[in-house]
């Protein structure tokens, strides 16, 4: 089955305690994203890769780092996790380019929350 | 990018016709509307996109306007599982379009038994 597999789904941790939240997809897709979902703020983008060794921030890259090494993994990173960044956290991917760089596939969310 | 307006809710009854409307009157030519929706707190889905004509495939149909300046989502048989907020997005279709797909609010359906 085609799909974008995070892992944990639940995480509590304590401020200061890295962790890393991990993201891999099986449909061979250039393209992957993170997203935070807050009550109020819609989601919002972390950070993208247009291919590996390509990253690049979005709108809210502050406190998360990530890496492309391989095609179908795209970890995201809190060094130094804070009580702001507690959040809904989904990985998307799609193929490029044309139409079809839009039609994203949402992993099922992981639900972060710092102590 | 195109600026999108949709009502924040909307009620439909069980088995009739959802119709989702959406306003993106400063779209642009090369600008394709992509539709997504969200069931309570899973990753959204994919609906269906279009960039002039009507579209229709196993979800719902897409119908925009000749000036494009609007477009209806309509889920033609309504269930309860389509209660979910969607999402009307317009984008260039291009690996630039896809770097920062912007989700708005949305609007949040109800289906009624």
């Amino acid at each position: 089955e085609a799909q974008v597999t995070q892992n944990p789904r639940y995480l509590i941790t304590v401020t200061g305690k890295k962790l890393t939240v991990t993201c891999s997809q099986n449909m061979n897709h250039e393209y992957m994203s993170w997203y935070r979902q807050d009550p109020g703020l819609g989601l919002r983008q972390i950070y993208y890769s247009m291919n590996v060794e390509v990253t690049d921030k979005g709108d809210v890259p502050e406190g998360y780092k990530v890496s492309r090494k391989e095609k179908r993994n795209f970890p995201l990173i809190l060094e130094s996790p804070s009580p702001n960044q507690t959040s809904l956290y989904f990985c998307a991917s799609s193929k490029m380019p044309g139409a079809g760089a839009n039609v994203l596939t949402f992993g099922a969310g992981s639900r972060l929350t710092v102590l | 990018d195109a600026k999108t307006t949709q009502p924040p809710s909307m009620d439909c009854a069980e088995g009739r016709a959802a119709n989702l409307p959406c306003n993106h009157s400063t779209i642009s030519g090369n600008e394709y509307v992509y539709w997504y929706r969200q069931i309570h707190s899973q990753g959204p889905q994919y609906i269906i996109h279009g960039l002039k004509n009507n579209e229709t495939n196993e979800m719902a149909s897409l119908i925009i306007t000749e000036d494009r300046k609007s477009s209806t989502l309509i889920l033609p048989h309504a269930t309860l599982r389509d209660t979910a907020v969607y999402y009307c997005i317009v984008r260039v279709a291009s690996p630039q379009g896809a770097q920062k797909l912007v989700f708005g609010q949305g609007t949040r359906l109800t289906i009624n038994p």
